[in-house]
């Protein structure tokens, strides 16, 4: 079983509507991302959580809310979705440690704004 | 704040031919260096990454180079195979507490 899920993996919405994409991972680790990929803009991150009561704003927040419900869930939501959101979206955790950088991406959702 | 800049957009090599990707940074801060290979319809994953008191790391067929005056990183890739052929990222950050600054990305493709 794959360590990172994202759900859905794919999603239509139209402008206005309420979306939220969700992230569960089993490798048990405390820190998790989410991050916007677009075409030659490379990742963008947009929220990221240390612990359960620890969030932040990325470079990208605007438009964007998340929730971390428990050390293995954390979910994004966008509270009235635009046609310049639709892009790549991903999850990614990482472990705590000065030398333990290395982050572990889910397989993405495809999100599209019409 | 800190700015990666990754050249070139796509590169083209024959198999068996060596490929270097390279990426600029602007915060001297900086201290950790990561490169992550994207598969189509995958995630990103690390595929080696080097640290500011090291000049260069290898992997097989995989090394990282960096130049801390210049500020300047690359990867290079040697012999390269049909399973080269992915999107490879560049990354910089002052350590784990503090998020990763990503590159454009850079489009590899590897002609029978």
């Amino acid at each position: 079983d794959a360590d990172v899920t994202q759900t859905p993996r794919n999603r239509i919405t139209k402008t206005g509507k309420r979306i939220m994409l969700e992230c569960s991972q089993t490798k048990g680790h405390d820190r998790m991302y989410w991050y916007r990929q677009d075409p030659g803009l490379g990742l963008q991150l947009i929220y990221y959580s240390f612990d359960v009561k620890d969030i932040n704003k990325g470079e990208i927040s605007d438009g964007y809310s998340v929730s971390r419900q428990a050390q293995a869930k954390f979910s994004l939501s966008l509270e009235s979705a635009i046609p310049n959101q639709t892009a790549l979206y991903f999850c990614a955790t990482s472990d705590v440690g000065d030398e333990l950088n290395e982050q572990f991406f889910g397989p993405g959702t495809r999100l599209t704004v019409l | 704040g800190e700015n990666v800049e990754q050249h070139p957009s796509t590169l083209s090599v024959q198999e068996g031919d060596s490929a270097v990707i390279k990426c600029t940074y602007s915060d001297s801060a900086s201290n950790y260096f990561p490169w992550y290979k994207q598969e189509l319809g995958k995630g990103p994953q690390l595929i080696i990454d080097i640290r500011s008191n090291v000049g260069e790391k290898k992997d097989q067929r995989i090394a990282v180079t960096l130049n801390k005056t210049a500020k300047h990183f690359s990867l290079h890739i040697t012999e390269t195979q049909p399973e080269d052929s992915a999107v490879y990222f560049c990354a910089a950050s002052m350590g784990s507490n503090y998020q990763l600054i990503w590159g454009a990305g850079t489009k590899l493709i590897i002609k029978p």
